[in-house]
């Protein structure tokens, strides 16, 4: 089993639609959380941290259920320009960061 | 801020030839890691840095690859020799703490023939 899993994808959705994705970690002893956005042939960016308590960046929000382990991400709206792969990652206490394969969303006209 | 300066952005390379990829971190970030991606295995986590010293190595393949940082404002991961399954894109990247999220820098697309 995968340290961290998200959703295998790929997403298609239309603008203005709801889009949701979820990851899976295995470890336990995860300290910090991620998401971060891939364009194509680019680097990763990070997009927005995940806290305990939830947390909203505009159109985004993000929660993490720790009895459950797992994160997920809600992107609100979505716009053509929101059409990357999103990537999942999770931090142990030693500070190793895992990142997830990723799953890809295309938003279409 | 220049962001993570990576150089070179590409470099193709003849097996057995030796590779040095660079990186410049954001200035006054203690951590640096080094990844490669690539379409079957996604982002591996390569080897990780604080206050220039590494703190685990456990994602270097093998012997061929080697990793310093002789300040804080440097870092270079070489490979030798290389060989066609080098090839990869190997990013750089920077955090002003290892719990904090990163800053990547553009990479290197690393081709061995």
């Amino acid at each position: 089993r995968k340290e961290v899993e998200q959703d295998p994808g790929p997403f298609n959705v239309p603008e203005g639609a709801t889009v949701a994705f979820n990851c899976t970690y295995s470890n336990s002893a995860s300290q910090s959380f991620f998401w971060y956005r891939q364009d194509c042939r680019k680097e990763p960016k990070l997009l927005m941290s995940v806290y305990s308590s939830g947390n909203e960046d505009g159109r985004f929000t993000a929660q993490l259920n720790r009895a459950s382990q797992y994160i997920s991400l809600l992107i609100r709206d979505s716009k053509l320009s929101d059409s990357a792969t999103y990537l999942c990652v999770v931090n142990t206490n030693a500070g190793k960061s895992t990142f997830g394969d990723g799953t890809t969303l295309t938003v279409k006209p | 801020d220049a962001g993570v300066i990576q150089s070179p952005r590409h470099e193709v390379t003849e097996m057995g030839q030796e590779v040095t990829l660079r990186c410049k971190p954001i200035s006054g970030h203690n951590s640096l890691f080094w990844y490669r991606q690539t379409m079957m295995r996604g982002l591996e986590l390569l080897i990780y840095f604080n206050n220039n010293v590494p703190i685990d190595d456990s994602g270097m393949p093998e012997d061929r690859f080697s990793a310093k940082m002789p300040n804080a404002s440097f870092s270079t991961l070489k490979i030798q020799p290389s060989e066609p399954r080098d090839s990869a894109v190997y990013f750089c990247a920077s955090s002003p703490d290892r719990y904090y999220g990163y800053t990547f820098g553009s990479g290197t697309r690393l081709t061995v023939v």
